[in-house]
């Protein structure tokens, strides 16, 4: 069975300052991994992704994410965090043992709250 | 803007009754996905249809059901409904169903209160 964990409900981070936001996974296969980013009252927006290939991914509004896979890590980064950053971020994993069909499994969210 | 729509936005309604929710996926996707966002259970995933057929089924409820029409939009079906239902639903769609590297687009969600 495939899971993710998020380990941390919130990150606060001072505006300007590298942000990160935690995620571990398991799976008995190979990891596709993603990062969801949701605005108050408004649907997931993708981030990025990890298929294969290159550890460093990089993604939209200047966001990357390191895939560890001694750590079973997908942590997402950012240089340097803006206000606008705020706001709920989600984890995401597939098995690519789960078969012909695409069952995502979703983290909990983290919160990241950036200040001014 | 992901490019897939739901309707409706908002939807207030009592105890026992019935709703449908409706989504267009992205030109192009032939899977739609449904899921369930409420503060305690976190974003959980209903149900999964490609290219009109079920192909995964998460925890949906038996009051709830769905089904993916022939221009591919989909609609989720809630029943009888109870207080505990009231969540934001999310529809996602997806150029396959099961590609490597296949990415999940979500619309905007319909919010749910059950009165």
């Amino acid at each position: 069975a495939q899971s993710v964990a998020q380990p941390e409900d919130q990150v606060n981070v001072a505006e300007g300052n590298p942000l990160t936001v935690k995620c571990t996974y398991s799976v008995s296969g190979n990891p596709y991994l993603f990062w969801y980013v949701q605005y108050p009252n408004r649907g997931l927006q993708f981030l990025l992704k990890y298929i294969t290939g290159d550890n460093l991914v990089k993604g939209s509004y200047g966001f990357e994410a390191e895939f560890n896979k001694s750590q079973t890590s997908f942590h997402l980064k950012k240089p340097s965090a803006l206000v606008s950053d705020s706001a709920l971020y989600f984890c995401a994993v597939r098995d690519s043992n789960s078969g012909g069909y695409q069952k995502v499994t979703f983290g909990t969210g983290t919160k990241l709250q950036v200040i001014p | 803007d992901s490019g897939v729509t739901q309707t409706p936005k908002h939807l207030i309604t009592a105890t026992g009754q019935r709703v449908t929710l409706r989504c267009s996926p992205r030109s192009g996707d032939l899977s739609v996905y449904w899921y369930q966002q409420s503060l305690d259970q976190g974003l959980q995933f209903l149900i999964q249809y490609y290219n009109g057929e079920e192909r995964a089924k998460g925890n949906i409820l038996e009051r709830f059901s769905a089904q993916q029409f022939p221009d591919l939009h989909s609609e989720l079906n809630l029943s009888s409904l109870e207080l505990g239902d009231s969540a934001l639903y999310f529809c996602a769609s997806s150029a396959s169903g099961g590609a490597v590297g296949d990415t999940q687009y979500f619309g905007p969600g319909t919010r749910l209160t059950v009165l």
